[in-house]
């Protein structure tokens, strides 16, 4: 059974940094890209951050890039997104995903929330 | 960025009805079209990938079909457990991008 289960959300201030991990089970890690998803408080979903099965390529939507980074530890089965520089925008559930290319993203985690506030 | 625009916003149906929900493209996606279900409180699922492929253990009350860049996903005999918000998302190209949502209401 494939299981997504996130962790190191929490209350941030401004500016602040925060880093959440993804342990992922059930699967081979390595052999799929992985994802993370967002939803602020009764909104919708938008799409974070993806990074390659290798974990050599990454890409990430505008409003992140240059503060936000994904990496992955295939060794530990592991997904993280580290986050810099957070803003009160940045406030949302996050979701990590599995991220089948081309497809969709087919298994989600139970998300983990982060609140960006002083 | 590719928009995807998802009509309408909310409905309310009655039990063993039949609804459509419908996500316009901006810009050709190839058929990359993925529908999820998210009930409040909880994860979305993955109902409907490749625009018309059935997830595994996804009730076959669930569909979907394009038309262009036009995709719909239609649920057939609703039952209560459907009422929930779905969402459609292009998986074509980088930043992915999520419809707004449709909230379904069971009357």
């Amino acid at each position: 059974e494939v299981q997504l289960v996130e962790s190191g959300g929490g209350l941030v201030q401004p500016g602040r940094s925060l880093k959440l991990s993804c342990a992922a089970s059930g699967f081979t890690f390595s052999n799929y890209y992985m994802a993370w998803v967002r939803q602020a408080p009764t909104k919708g979903l938008e799409w974070v951050a993806s990074i390659t099965n290798s974990g050599g390529s990454t890409y990430y939507r505008d409003s992140v890039k240059g503060r936000f980074t994904i990496s992955r530890d295939n060794a530990k089965s592991t997904l993280y997104l580290q986050m810099d520089s957070l803003r009160s925008e940045d406030t949302a559930t996050y979701y990590c995903t599995r991220d089948i290319l081309w497809v969709s993203f087919d298994y989600w985690g139970q998300g983990v929330m982060v609140t960006v506030s002083s | 960025d590719i928009q995807m625009t998802q009509s309408p916003a909310s409905l309310s149906a009655s039990l063993g009805e039949t609804v459509t929900i419908e996500c316009l493209a901006s810009e050709d996606i190839y058929s990359n079209l993925a529908w999820y279900q998210q009930k409040p409180g909880k994860s979305p699922q993955l109902l409907i990938y490749d625009a018309s492929s059935l997830q595994d253990g996804v009730p076959s009350r669930f569909s979907g079909s394009e038309s262009g860049t036009q995709y719909s996903l239609e649920i057939n005999s609703l039952q209560s457990e459907d009422a929930a918000t779905y969402f459609c998302q292009q998986h074509h190209d980088y930043p992915y991008t999520f419809g707004a949502g449709t909230k379904l209401e069971l009357k």
